[in-house]
């Protein structure tokens, strides 16, 4: 597609179900990002791909959290057991490999995710 | 340790100038970029410095200082839609990004 589309762009989970989320990114774009936000605060790092190589997974805040990307398409952010301080926007971007290209971020319209 | 610094909230009025900077230290420097993102959507991309100097771009300007690990983002002659948070992020020496928290720029007639 055109953007990174990202689904499903609401959830309502109960506390300790489990959620998927899902992030198609641009046709192209070798690198793509996890990230949440909560209400009123800056963006928090999760996981970064680029490309086929080992993925950064520093800003995991916890082992119910897990990420996979096939290849340079679509990638799904698993969260377990859930809780109620998971409830935030988790975004989504991509960008292209090289140089400051890298940093050039195109963001998904985001998943809010609401864990009653 | 790396870090970004930019202002919480900043207010301007309609049609003035506004600077907001954003100073960093981080491991190494590949470029410094300018966000903006608007309440309940997501970031977009505003600009990109990789070298000392000023970079326009219609209302909006960047100017980077790397000898001084600073950067300002100028808006001009500015529109109640400029109303958003700016945040600026730094690709470090693994290309990596930091990200700073963000400007909530008020606009007021």
């Amino acid at each position: 597609g055109a953007g990174v589309s990202q689904s499903p762009s609401n959830k309502v989970t109960e506390k300790g179900k489990d959620v998927e989320l899902r992030c198609d990114p641009i046709s192209g774009h070798t690198a793509l990002y996890w990230y949440r936000q909560r209400l009123g605060q800056g963006l928090e790092f999760l996981i970064y791909f680029q490309g086929n190589s080992a993925p950064d997974k520093s800003g995991l805040p916890s082992d119910r959290f897990s990420a996979e990307r096939t290849g340079e398409s679509v990638s799904t952010l698993t969260i377990q057991r859930t809780q109620q301080e998971d409830s935030a926007v988790y975004l989504c971007a991509s960008s292209k490999r090289g140089g400051g290209a890298v940093g050039q971020l195109f963001f998904g319209e985001g998943s809010r995710l609401t864990v009653l | 340790g790396q870090n970004i610094d930019q202002p919480t909230e900043m207010t301007a009025t309609e049609g003035a100038i506004v600077q907001i900077n954003c100073t960093y230290q981080t491991s190494g420097f590949n470029g410094l970029f300018w966000y903006q993102q608007h309440a309940g959507e997501a970031p977009t991309f505003l600009s990109y410095n990789v070298l000392d100097g000023l970079e326009e771009k219609g209302r909006f300007s960047s100017f980077l200082s790397r000898s001084k690990g600073y950067s300002y983002l100028l808006l001009k002659e500015l529109q109640m839609k400029d109303s958003a948070s700016y945040l600026c992020a730094v690709l470090d020496s693994n290309y990596q990004l930091i990200w700073g928290a963000g400007t909530k720029l008020i606009i007021k007639p």
